[in-house]
């Protein structure tokens, strides 16, 4: 099946830095994916939409310029958490879609990246 | 988005069969029923998903109600490799991938 990698899987910050998140579909393109947060034993919630070469769209209440979306290809979006703060802790998982296919098929997700910031 | 509602926890044995619930009863008649699974500290996988026909696959078969607003997930025959939290989640007909997901059903398996 199709393939969505993140990376890093984990990564520890300073409060107050920035953050890259990368999400890459490996063997299909993606003009859109997806990015959501997860919370111990809690469900995903999605935050924003990421569109190839186009701004991105964000749920109610995600900090548009906290979190920095960038989908500058087909197999490339990323996620950057800007001045980081141990709130923004949490498990963050990109999903993509293969364009080559109908609209009605599965979503293909990534391993997930665990952010803690000190 | 279509609102899922699913039992937050059910128990099984394993080599038995599983049938996990969710209740979509405000889904479009253009959205999808999908069904993922996941493990703890990784991203969900694919399980299935179907409109209006009953969908097998080598992992799962998804029964859907005639009028949509439920369906059910069975897994034939339970393995311990099969515990997880499953998510019922309706979308991707009109808003090209997006996924709204529920609460979702944590499954226990028992040797």
């Amino acid at each position: 099946g199709a393939v969505v990698s993140q990376h890093p899987s984990w990564v520890i910050c300073k409060s107050g830095t920035s953050v890259k998140i990368e999400c890459r579909s490996l063997d299909f393109q993606a003009t859109t994916m997806f990015w959501y947060r997860q919370f111990p034993k809690q469900s995903l919630m999605l935050m924003a939409t990421s569109n190839e070469g186009s701004k991105a769209t964000y749920e109610q209440g995600v900090e548009k310029d906290k979190f920095l979306i960038n989908h500058a290809s087909l197999t490339l979006s990323t996620l950057t958490v800007t001045s980081a703060h141990p709130e923004d802790s949490s498990f963050y998982i990109c999903s993509a879609r293969d364009r080559g296919r109908q609209m009605n098929t599965e979503a293909f997700f990534g391993q997930g990246t665990r952010l803690t910031v000190v | 988005d279509a609102k899922t509602t699913q039992p937050n926890s059910m128990e099984s044995n394993e080599e038995e069969p599983v049938h996990l619930p969710c209740n979509h009863s405000t889904i479009s008649g253009t959205d999808y029923i999908h069904w993922y699974r996941q493990l703890p500290s990784q991203g969900p996988e694919y399980v299935i998903h179907g409109l209006t026909s009953n969908v097998n696959n080598r992992m799962a078969s998804l029964a859907i109600a005639e009028d949509r607003k439920s369906s059910t997930l069975i897994l034939h025959r339970a393995t311990l490799r099969d515990a997880a939290v499953y998510y019922c989640v309706g979308g991707g007909g009109t808003s090209y991938g997006k996924l709204t997901f529920g609460q979702g059903t944590i499954l226990t398996v028992h040797p």
